[in-house]
């Protein structure tokens, strides 16, 4: 099973800053990875795909960068509706899926 | 659009089978590919299988002993049992929807099933 860890588990950031979230993988997921967004009582959200690609109607400010085992998504100007739950999750076993233990965006 | 509801008892007595369903909308059941996810109350996720209309499934080498899913074309649902259920099944159940090799796209809202007697 490929193992999804995510750093930091919580992360401090005032609006308007830039947050920077990582993603490593215990082995190479080539570029098959997925950022989710998540808010309290909500199903998660697909923000990114394919390390890099927005899903639709995904704001620009979010970007997903990396392949292999090493990745990160970054959202350049926090707004008050991005304070939330983040996932990573890697398909290149598709359809076994498995998912990083999420990083908190808080605000500081 | 396809939208996704997940429907079932919200109480499970352990060791008891937990049975959901999944009524999709908006969509056949027939183009797609489905799977279910459980969130355990502020945990992370996990995925515990998938389905092809055609009845193919993969399931979770960790919960495999366990889990059954299946479809029914006919009413455009797919269904979730887990056996021998105990505490550590309490969760938030998701059933999900994806267009087959790609990240699950569509959500249901989700259910809490609790594991109590």
């Amino acid at each position: 099973e490929i193992v999804m860890t995510q750093s930091p588990a919580t992360l401090s950031v005032s609006p308007g800053e830039r947050a920077t979230l990582s993603c490593r993988a215990s082995q190479s997921v080539s570029s098959n990875l997925a950022w989710y967004q998540q808010k309290p009582g909500q199903a998660p959200r697909l923000l990114i795909y394919g390390a890099s690609t927005r899903a639709t109607g995904i704001p620009a400010r979010f970007s997903g960068s990396g392949s292999g085992t090493e990745f990160t998504l970054t959202i350049s100007s926090l707004q008050s509706e991005d304070f939330a739950v983040y996932y990573c999750q890697q398909y290149n076993n598709w359809p076994s899926l498995t998912f990083g233990g999420g990083t908190k965006v808080e605000i500081k | 659009q396809v939208q996704l509801q997940e429907s079932g008892p919200g109480l499970v007595k352990p060791s008891e089978t937990l049975s959901l369903t999944c009524t999709v909308s908006g969509g056949s059941i027939s183009s797609y590919y489905w799977s279910w996810i459980r969130q355990p109350p502020g945990k992370g996720l996990e995925w515990i299988g998938y389905i092809y209309y055609s009845g193919s499934t993969n399931y979770n080498p960790s919960l495999k002993s366990r889990v059954t899913i299946s479809v029914d074309t006919s009413k455009n649902q797919f269904s979730l049992k887990l056996s021998s259920v105990t505490a550590a099944d309490t969760a938030v159940y998701y059933c999900a929807m994806d267009y087959g090799g790609n990240p699950p796209l569509y959500w249901g809202q989700g259910t809490l099933v609790t594991v109590s007697s």
